[in-house]
């Protein structure tokens, strides 16, 4: 099984900040990468699928890099509706592994 | 809109059985692989299992294989999710979602929360 390993597990930020999360596979995973939002008491929302393309309808200060084994989630100028929980996922292979979660609060 | 409706969470004891349901509408049913994936209490995402638009790949994760079933009924454009042997570990929130391309799950439901317990 492909093991995902995303980093920091939380991190504090302000209004306004850029926020980069990492997302490690235990093998190349090529560009099959997505990540999630996740609300508390709702259902994810697919934010980058492939990596690095912006499903329809999602802000365009988030944005998605990288390929192989390593890849990056930014937002920039963080919003106060992006304080909530990121998880990366690996669409390559079935089990399709997430990442353990990245939670972004106010500092 | 995309519409993914889950049903028949509840309390059950272990060793006890369940059967979700997910009714799906706006979008066409049977172009679209279906998935299962949970959440437990204060945990992070699991996936559970995937049937392909003809049933013709089924996977289920190592945790529940010979346990839970992964089924779907394109006539009525729903799919569903039977649980047997259920036990505490098993107390998660069950998503349903729709991938196009393999794990690409691009719309999710809302969720039904199933809790195992005495």
């Amino acid at each position: 099984d492909i093991q995902m390993t995303q980093s920091p597990s939380s991190l504090s930020a302000s209004v306004g900040d850029t926020v980069t999360i990492t997302c490690r596979a235990s093998q190349s995973i090529s560009s099959y990468l997505n990540w999630f939002q996740q609300k508390p008491g709702k259902a994810p929302k697919l934010l980058i699928y492939s990596a690095s393309s912006l499903q329809s309808g999602v802000p365009s200060r988030f944005s998605g890099s990288g390929s192989g084994t390593d890849c990056t989630l930014t937002i920039s100028s963080l919003q106060p509706e992006d304080f909530a929980t990121y998880y990366c996922q690996q669409s390559y292979s079935a089990p399709y592994t997430f990442g353990q979660g990245t939670t972004v609060d106010v500092k | 809109e995309v519409q993914l409706a889950e049903s028949g969470g509840g309390l059950v004891k272990p060793g006890g059985s369940l059967r979700l349901s997910c009714a799906a509408s706006g979008f066409t049913f049977i172009s679209y692989n279906m998935n299962w994936v949970r959440q437990a209490p204060g945990k992070g995402l699991e996936w559970v299992s995937s049937i392909s638009i003809s049933d013709s790949y089924i996977y289920y994760a190592d945790s529940v294989k010979g346990r839970f079933t992964i089924s779907r009924d394109n006539a009525k454009r729903s799919l569903y999710l039977q649980m047997n042997s259920l036990r505490a570990e098993d107390t998660a929130v069950y998503y349903c979602t729709r991938s196009y391309d393999g794990g690409l799950f691009d719309s999710w439901g809302q969720g039904t929360l199933v809790t195992v317990s005495s």
